[in-house]
Formats: structure tokens, C-alpha cells, sequence
């Protein structure tokens, strides 16, 4: 089965850091991965996804992620973090079980501070 | 474009009443999700339509749960009889398919608590 897993709970930074949060995948065939944002009280945003190419994907707000088909990671990545980038983050893994489907898998998230 | 549309934004119900749940996807997407998030089960997909068809139901957790897409511009979410630990965030989401990884537009959710 397509699965995430995100193993930082929680991810502390300081502002003009470099921040890195955690994605590895497990999948059959080739992974169709995103990342999505929820700040408190809102809907999850979607930031950027990986589907075929340049292993480097940029997204939304300076994001970037990275991803390596040998480590079966997709971690994302951005060079200078702010205050701002304070959220919950998600990672994700379309499902291709049971035919053609548009169902995502999420990861349980991870918590991003970044601290003044 | 409004974006998803969730009503109401919160509710606070007693533990046996019937609480329902209602969403308008962006215009043009023809999938349909709702989701439930708590802090002790995360993100968990209930349900989702495809032209207002429902396609995958096995995360509604009992009867309780029923969900509906009369048209493809609305949906509701109902749970009858409700209880407290069905109080948890839904989230309505929509996609389109287009060239095969696609990206889902989430609703600002519903907040829902059964005392």
C-alpha cells in the first residue's frame, strides 16, 4: 500500500535559518507526492508536488523540495526561513490503488517553528 | 474564484442531535472529498464523490455518518445521532483531474463540538 511518513513531530528553527522538514515514501510504480500547508485555524494550501522530471521541485513562499528516488525521501526544504513559515506541514502520496483515483495519502504532519 | 465553501464554520451541538455539514466545491472540479482532523487521528478521509458519485466510503467511521452530492455544486456531511467524540474539524476538499496528479483545494473546515 502507498504510505508517508513524516518522523519529526516537531521542527525548531530561527529566522534566516535554512529549514529542512521530512518526507520518506513508500510506494508502488512511480510516486506522486506533494506537500501542503495548514496554518492554525485554516484549510490545508497546497505548496507543490512532484509528479515527473527535475527532481527539484519549487513551490509556493520559496519552498522547494527534493526529491530522491534512492533514499524514497521528499523532503522540503527552504533556504530562509521566517516567523511566518510557522505552520503545521504535510507530505502526501496519491493512492493509484483501486484503479485511477485522485485520493491522497497524508503523512500526520509536522509542526514547523520558527523563532524570532 | 470564492474558493471551498464551508458551512457553517462552527458548530456546537448536544451529544444525540443531528448535525449537517455542507460544502461547495470550486466550479468545474468533479471530485469531491471530506476529512476529519483531530489531534489523535490526524487527517482522515471520509469519504469522496466523483461526478457526484461516491466512491470511496471506507473511512466513514459507522452509520452514524452519511454523506450526499445531489449536484456537483454541493455537498452536506451527517451525522445523526451525533456524540462528543465525533467533535473534530471537517474539512471539504476539491480537485480536478487533469494531467494525473492532482491537486486538492481544501475548504476552511468546519469546527464541530458534541458536548
Amino acid at each position: 500500500a502507498q504510505s508517508v511518513a513524516q518522523p519529526e513531530d516537531q521542527v525548531n528553527v530561527a529566522e534566516g535559518n535554512p529549514l529542512t522538514v521530512k518526507c520518506t515514501y513508500s510506494v508502488s510504480g512511480n510516486p506522486y507526492l506533494f506537500w501542503y500547508v495548514q496554518y492554525p485555524n485554516r484549510g490545508l494550501q497546497f505548496l507543490l508536488k512532484y509528479i515527473t522530471g527535475d527532481n527539484l521541485v519549487k513551490g509556493s513562499y520559496g519552498f522547494e523540495a527534493e526529491f530522491n528516488k534512492s533514499q524514497t525521501s521528499f523532503h522540503l526544504k527552504k533556504p530562509s526561513a521566517l516567523v511566518s513559515d510557522s505552520a503545521l506541514y504535510f507530505c502526501a502520496v496519491r493512492d493509484i490503488w483501486g484503479g485511477a483515483t485522485n485520493k491522497l495519502i497524508f503523512g500526520t504532519g509536522t509542526l514547523l517553528a520558527v523563532q524570532p | 474564484d470564492a474558493g471551498v465553501i464551508q458551512s457553517p464554520r462552527h458548530e456546537v451541538t448536544e451529544m444525540g442531535q443531528e448535525v449537517t455539514l455542507r460544502c461547495k466545491p470550486i466550479s468545474g472540479h468533479d471530485y469531491l472529498f471530506w476529512y476529519r482532523q483531530t489531534m489523535m487521528r490526524g487527517l482522515e478521509l471520509l469519504i469522496y464523490f466523483n461526478n457526484n458519485v461516491p466512491i470511496d466510503d471506507s473511512g466513514m467511521p459507522e452509520d452514524r455518518f452519511s454523506a450526499k452530492m445531489p449536484n456537483a455544486s454541493f455537498s452536506t456531511l451527517k451525522i445523526q445521532p451525533s456524540e462528543p467524540r465525533d467533535s473534530a474539524v471537517y474539512f471539504c476538499a476539491s480537485s480536478f483531474r487533469d494531467s494525473g496528479a492532482d491537486t486538492q483545494y481544501f475548504g476552511p473546515g468546519t469546527r464541530l463540538t458534541v458536548l
